[in-house]
């Protein structure tokens, strides 16, 4: 089955640091580009982030640029994110997703079920 | 990031169709890009529906319906979702996304009520 597993969501004071991860499994991990869109409560999706199948290509929101890295191990399946100086306006559900090709730029055909971050004092 | 407009809401009753739109600013050609759809139900992450350049180059996505289609209207510059057959089921958040550079742009999504 294939299926992406997010973890490392939490509560987490403004100027506090957090590591995301996705675990995948049920498809050749390296042979496709990665993301993380987020989506805060009761709001729509945004794209924060993706990273091609050898991280040659990575892209960021402007919202998260310089704030947040994203990186993946192909040897564990796993992608990350690296979020730093959060800020309140941060607070959302974090999903992993699956692009279909191997640099990006097309559909998110996998998603995960999301892993909640909150930013709040 | 430009931004893709999406009507807050719509409704259509069942057996009816549903015609969801996506407009792109104007300094953006809606020819120039392939338009995805998303649909997302309460409490779930979204599903891909499929995406739609052109009538020889558009994609469904794994166990999506054909009663689900795309389209462009180039004058409005504008992409569109076709539901046809609506069902009860189809009751849900959509959203359209674009690829304008190495970044995402996602629509404001429209909320489908099936009356």
């Amino acid at each position: 089955e294939v299926q992406l597993v997010e973890s490392g969501g939490g509560l987490v004071q403004p100027g506090r640091s957090l590591r995301l991860s996705c675990a995948a499994s049920g498809f050749t991990f390296d042979d496709y580009a990665m993301h993380w869109v987020r989506q805060a409560p009761g709001k729509g999706l945004e794209w924060v982030s993706g990273i091609s199948w050898n991280s040659g290509s990575i892209g960021y929101a402007d919202s998260v640029k310089g704030r947040f890295t994203i990186s993946r191990d192909n040897a564990k399946n796993s992608l990350y994110l690296q979020m730093n100086s959060l800020r309140a306006e941060d607070t959302a559900l974090y999903y992993c997703a699956k692009d279909t090709h191997l640099d990006g730029g097309h559909a998110f055909d996998i998603w995960g079920q999301g892993t909640m971050v909150t930013v709040s004092s | 990031q430009p931004v893709l407009t999406q009507p807050p809401s719509s409704s259509a009753s069942p057996g009816e169709s549903a015609r969801l739109t996506c407009t792109l600013p104007s300094d953006i050609n809606v020819g120039s890009y392939n338009i995805y759809w998303y649909q997302q139900k309460p409490g779930s992450p979204p599903r891909y529906l499929l995406y739609y350049y052109s009538d020889s180059d558009k994609g469904q996505g794994s166990g999506v319906p054909s009663r689900f289609s795309g389209s462009k209207d180039a004058s409005a510059n504008t992409g569109i979702l076709l539901i046809s057959g609506l069902q009860s089921e189809d009751e849900a958040d959509y959203y359209c996304m674009i690829w304008p550079s190495n970044a995402v742009v996602f629509g404001g999504g429209t909320k489908l009520t099936v009356l």
